[in-house]
């Protein structure tokens, strides 16, 4: 069975600082994985996406996510954060019969000033 | 130029009413999908429809029904809502199982 775990609910960095959001998965064939952002009272955007070939890739808002597979991690990252980047992350994964989504439990990141 | 959208944006109603929520997609996609955010933002798929057919269907009451009336269109009636309904319900669309664009989501409270 898919499942995809975020690890910490609650993310808290100050402005300028890096961003580390974790994103475990288990999959038994070649997942696609993503990253999504909700902001307060909206709805889900995509951030970017890993299907095939280069493991690190770039998203939207400087954000990135390297795709490791020994691992079973895809951590989104971002070197330095701005405050609006404070808003609810998403991971999700599908796998062959990729109309499936299953997303985690969320990120919620705090940016201080 | 809206990709996913839903209405109505705002739903609140007494336990026991039957309500609907519309979603249309107009980036020619072929898969719709239904999904409920609970309030701790846990986002779990109820439904998906593929060329009008329906492909996933989770462990959903019954009272929940989707209807796909054409590829562009994936509407959701909920009979008799209970308080449990109360929920964030998004509806998303892709083209061959790929990356799923989402609506901006129905807010439903049951009092």
């Amino acid at each position: 069975a898919q499942s995809v775990t975020q690890l910490g609910s609650h993310v808290s960095v100050s402005e300028g600082a890096l961003v580390l959001l974790r994103c475990n998965y288990s999959s038994s064939v070649p997942p696609y994985l993503f990253w999504y952002v909700q902001y307060p009272n909206q709805g889900l955007q995509l951030l970017l996406k890993y299907t095939t070939g280069a493991t690190l890739v770039k998203g939207i808002n400087g954000f990135e996510a390297e795709f490791k597979k020994s691992e079973t991690s895809f951590h989104l990252t971002k070197p330095s954060a701005h405050m609006s980047d404070a808003a609810e992350y998403f991971c999700a994964v599908s796998e062959g019969d990729f109309n499936k989504f299953y997303f985690g439990s969320g990120t919620k990141l705090n940016v201080k000033p | 130029d809206t990709a996913v959208s839903q209405t109505p944006k705002y739903l609140v109603t007494q336990m026991g009413n039957d309500k609907s929520i519309k979603c249309e997609q107009n980036l020619g996609h072929d898969t719709m999908y239904w999904y409920k955010q609970d309030s701790k933002k846990f986002l779990k798929i109820m439904f998906s429809y593929n060329n009008k057919e329906l492909i996933i269907n989770e462990t959903v009451p019954n009272r929940f029904s989707p209807k796909s009336p054409d590829k562009a269109h994936l509407n959701l009636h909920i009979n008799s809502l209970e308080l449990g309904d109360s929920a964030v319900y998004f509806c998303a669309s892709s083209q061959e199982g790929k990356t799923q664009y989402f609506g901006p989501g129905t807010r439903l409270l049951v009092l």
